[in-house]
């Protein structure tokens, strides 16, 4: 199973400011995730980050807001840009580690961010 | 919109019972489905999958059953030990991409699962 870390683990932070996330997988993958689980709630999906072209968002999240990179196959970054108290949540990657061609594939989650906006 | 849901919030059981963990979906075109454990402070953590062309799979102290009749999953765990103190998700998942991708996962709110000594 794919191994995957999250930088930073937690943090606070001031409103207005920005926070970048790094998610780092122990082998490439083709699929990524970010998602957003807000306190004592269930996990919402961002968006899905793939190598070589822009992220796709879900419904009520946008790239201004959530700005994701994904310069290679081991690694993705989400910003949460100009944030306020309601972007206080856990944010997490995961990935798709593929088996066999038309299984489907595991989803392996980091162990997520903790974010406290003031 | 498709949502994925649960019938209890919390559960509590006696270490050594058995659990039933319950979950109610409404797209009937969701073809995988997904128990996760999370612990606190953790991420969540795979536990059993389950394709919509089978009704059970078990593994190990774990069983999951699907009535997509109902639209119906449910997790049943085994001789129920202290470690399994966590809150269970099910997910789902109606998206069968070129190559297998799980693509969207839907997740449901979430049951707390507090095991007693």
């Amino acid at each position: 199973s794919a191994v995957i870390s999250q930088k930073p683990s937690r943090d606070i932070c001031q409103r207005g400011t920005s926070l970048t996330i790094q998610c780092q997988v122990d082998s490439q993958v083709t699929m990524m995730f970010w998602y957003r689980q807000q306190p004592g709630q269930s996990l919402t999906l961002i968006a899905t980050a793939n190598q070589g072209s822009e992220a796709t968002y879900e419904s009520g999240f946008v790239i201004d807001k959530f700005p994701i990179s994904r310069p290679n196959l081991t690694f993705s970054t989400l910003t949460v840009s100009n944030m306020s108290p309601e972007d206080s949540s856990i944010y997490l990657c995961s990935v798709e580690d593929p088996r066999t061609y038309w299984d489907y594939n595991e989803q392996f989650f980091g162990p997520g961010t903790r974010l406290t906006v003031l | 919109g498709e949502s994925v849901g649960l019938h209890l919030p919390t559960l509590s059981v006696q270490e050594g019972d058995n659990s039933i963990i319950n979950c109610a979906y409404s797209n009937s075109a969701s073809d995988y489905f997904i128990w996760y454990k999370q612990e606190s402070g953790k991420g969540p953590q795979f536990i059993i999958d389950i394709r919509s062309n089978m009704d059970k799979r078990q593994g190990q102290r774990v069983t999951v059953l699907l009535n997509k009749t109902v639209k119906h999953l449910s997790l049943q765990i085994a001789a129920t030990q202290p470690g399994d103190s966590a809150v269970y998700f099910c997910a789902e998942s109606a998206v069968m991409n070129y190559g297998g991708s799980q693509g969207n996962l839907i997740f449901g709110k979430g049951t707390k699962l507090s095991v007693k000594p």
